[in-house]
């Protein structure tokens, strides 16, 4: 039974760039949850996807679109890329909106570097 | 705004001892809490949850202690083992159950052996 698989697992990109950032739900799970830690913080929520729809966002600007797919696997966009999109970006797929019945299985990461 | 504070950056324990991790939430919205574990390079795992409606949880060598006065959480390891060592994190869901977590900043735990 896989898991939540994300790819790639690093990533440089420089400034003012856009990048892609990819995940695959575990199986049986149709929701994906996309969540930012940077350096010595806690995983901070960007968005969440449902029926091929985002369903809740967080306070993150309009650079950061997803998308999901038939299949529920989903994409991170982001655009214009600063120094201070550096993190690690994890993505969480669980069954259903709510956390109550489905607590989030999160991947492994994608670090991303912006130089 | 940090709606989720873990205040103790490190915690340090002697294997078999008692571990104690606290956390401290502003929002009273907050009705569904969660402790996630992290090994380097892996994501974060699930650990144990626990409802508002409720003031304790318990899951093996792992409870959770909820005191809504106090907007306080804490979680328990008895007795701690080395393969516990790990940053533990603490994360809160808004009323409307949603999976907008609010996580804090993190606890590293050792257990030394």
């Amino acid at each position: 039974d896989a898991g939540v698989t994300q790819s790639p697992t690093h990533l440089i990109k420089t400034r003012g760039q856009q990048v892609t950032l990819r995940c695959s739900p575990k199986s049986g799970h149709d929701t994906v949850s996309w969540y930012q830690q940077a350096l010595g913080q806690g995983p901070q929520f960007i968005f969440q996807y449902y029926e091929e729809e985002e369903r809740q966002r967080g306070n993150f600007p309009d650079r950061f679109s997803g998308h999901q797919f038939p299949n529920y696997s989903s994409e991170l966009n982001v655009n214009a890329l600063l120094l201070g999109d550096s993190a690690l970006y994890l993505c969480a797929s669980s069954l259903g909106l709510s956390s109550y019945n489905s607590p989030l299985h999160f991947g492994n990461g994608t670090r991303l570097t912006v130089t | 705004d940090q709606q989720v504070k873990q205040n103790s950056p490190s915690l340090s324990v002697q294997e078999g001892r008692i571990s104690i991790l606290n956390c401290d939430y502003t929002n009273s919205m907050f009705d569904y809490f969660l402790w996630y574990k992290k090994y380097p390079a892996e994501g974060p795992t699930f650990l144990i949850s626990i409802s508002s409606i409720k003031d304790k949880n318990e899951d093996g060598r792992f409870t959770v202690f909820l005191n809504k006065s106090a907007k306080h959480l804490s979680l328990h390891i008895v007795p701690s083992q080395p393969g516990d060592s790990a940053v533990y994190f603490c994360a809160a869901s808004p009323k409307t159950g949603a999976n907008n977590l609010f996580f804090g900043t993190g606890t590293r735990l050792t257990v030394i052996p």
